[in-house]
């Protein structure tokens, strides 16, 4: 699986756009990109993936570059609960032999 | 509901006793997996399993052990021969195929060591 790249943290504003980066610049043609958040002391929660196009889903949505080397997840209003680790993860859907490589994420703060 | 548990969620273990975690799952999913995770760090996988009485050792396993007697269950023993047990352990399961590729988690157990 690919390895990604992500700032160690981030603030925001309550209310205001959250936008987390991620490079995956040696990134397979068949690798997703995959957005989890980890809450202190819970489990990851799954937030959204795709491929290529952009997605987006009642929780965030998701940016990948046309060359698919890095991509944003977008928290459009950010509130007090999204205070969370955010993990960037490339993997192939259909290998689940090795799954997930988590990384240190982004801790991102949203500050009122 | 459907999901995962892992109970308990905190377990205290003595210098040279073998402790086992608890991972059950409703959800129907034929892959399970444990994480360790270290405070500030990412997961590590331990262990994963894609069917019934089968398992594979993943980056971290010594020390550890699993059993997959049940599709639902996944329990980890954590042995006296781990000899930096304490961390926070999470379990996973994920459908093999045809799904998203979404791995779901259960709470967590925070593991200390006495």
């Amino acid at each position: 699986d690919a390895k990604t790249t992500q700032p160690p943290s981030m603030d925001c504003a309550e209310g205001r756009a959250a936008n987390l980066p991620c490079n995956h610049s040696t990134i397979s043609g068949n690798e997703y990109v995959y957005w989890y958040r980890q809450i202190h002391s819970q489990g990851p929660q799954y937030i959204i993936h795709g491929l290529k196009n952009n997605e987006t889903n009642e929780m965030a949505s998701l940016i990948i570059t046309e060359d698919r080397k890095s991509s944003t997840l977008i928290l459009p209003h950010a509130t007090l609960r999204d205070t969370a680790v955010y993990y960037c993860i490339v993997r192939a859907k259909g290998n689940n032999n090795n799954d997930m490589r988590f990384g240190a994420g982004t801790r991102l703060t949203v500050k009122p | 509901d459907g999901g995962i548990t892992q109970s308990p969620k905190y377990l205290f273990r003595k210098e040279g006793q073998n402790v086992t975690l608890s991972c059950e799952q409703n959800l129907n999913h034929d892959a399970m997996y444990w994480y360790r995770q270290d405070p500030g760090q990412g997961l590590r996988l331990i262990y994963y399993s894609q069917i019934v009485n089968d398992f594979q050792k993943g980056d971290i396993a010594e020390g550890y052990s699993v059993s997959r007697e049940k599709k639902e269950s996944f329990p980890l023993t954590v042995t006296s021969a781990q000899k930096n047990p304490t961390a926070f352990y999470l379990c996973a399961s994920s459908i093999l195929l045809g799904g998203t590729g979404e791995q779901y988690f259960g709470p967590g157990t925070r593991l200390l060591v006495l």
